[in-house]
């Protein structure tokens, strides 16, 4: 199994709404990440976890709220987003550990959570 | 600081006739490069990568990327072009200390026209 699914595919949500992406991979990958990708644009790295601990936010706002229940899943806590949080959310996965020549280690994506908030 | 440029926007090509997308690169250290195509509404999929060894790569679906570090590129061909080759590519870099930070280039929109 090579896939890393996310669930749900599209949400529509208010500004005042909580809801939760999910991610999940079978593929026994220690590290998960999520990227948020604009229209037209290049993802951009949001989170990464390393062993099912945070090893990196970019400086993410706290209406994001990562959450890594076990090697194999990851969640999205969404709540009090605005109008341009729109956008498609990756999951990633990949082998590699953190540093040396689990860098050079490719990530496997989902097919992405197509978010808007309204 | 790592960085990737992808000079064009656009690459339209001939079905048939051979494709190239361009990437250029800067890191501190040994680079991990990286190629990702994707479709509408997908997300990325692997392509093809270089970590070290032969400077010619080969990957998924006949690709093929080329490795030149005193010109700091990895340029993404393939020898002849299919329709459903048209999508959006991306060029990517880690640093070999940088962990997992991968920096993605802007993405070319390649069009193969039957």
């Amino acid at each position: 199994d090579t896939e890393v699914t996310q669930t749900p595919k599209h949400l529509v949500m208010g500004m005042t709404n909580k809801k939760s992406l999910k991610c999940e991979q079978h593929m026994g990958h220690r590290a998960m990440y999520w990227y948020k990708q604009k229209a037209k644009k290049p993802p951009e790295l949001m989170f990464v976890y390393s062993y099912e601990k945070l090893s990196i936010n970019e400086s993410v706002p706290s209406r994001f709220s990562p959450e890594c229940p076990n090697s194999s899943l990851l969640n999205l806590h969404l709540h009090a987003l605005q109008p341009e949080d729109s956008a498609l959310y990756l999951c990633a996965s990949s082998q590699g550990v953190f540093g040396g020549m689990g860098a050079g280690t490719e990530a496997f994506f989902g097919q992405g959570t197509r978010l808007t908030v309204v | 600081a790592q960085s990737v440029a992808q000079p064009e926007d656009q690459v339209n090509v001939a079905e048939g006739n051979p494709l190239t997308v361009k990437c250029t690169y800067s890191v501190s250290g040994n680079p991990y490069l990286f190629w990702y195509v994707q479709y509408p509404n997908r997300g990325l999929q692997f392509l093809l990568k270089y970590i070290t060894g032969d400077n010619l790569v080969k990957g998924s679906y006949g690709f093929e990327a080329e490795f030149n570090k005193s010109q700091t590129s990895f340029h993404l061909k393939k020898p002849s072009a299919l329709v459903s080759d048209s999508a959006l590519y991306f060029c990517a870099v880690r640093a070999g200390t940088g962990g997992f930070k991968t920096i993605f280039g802007a993405g070319t929109r390649l069009f193969v026209k039957a």
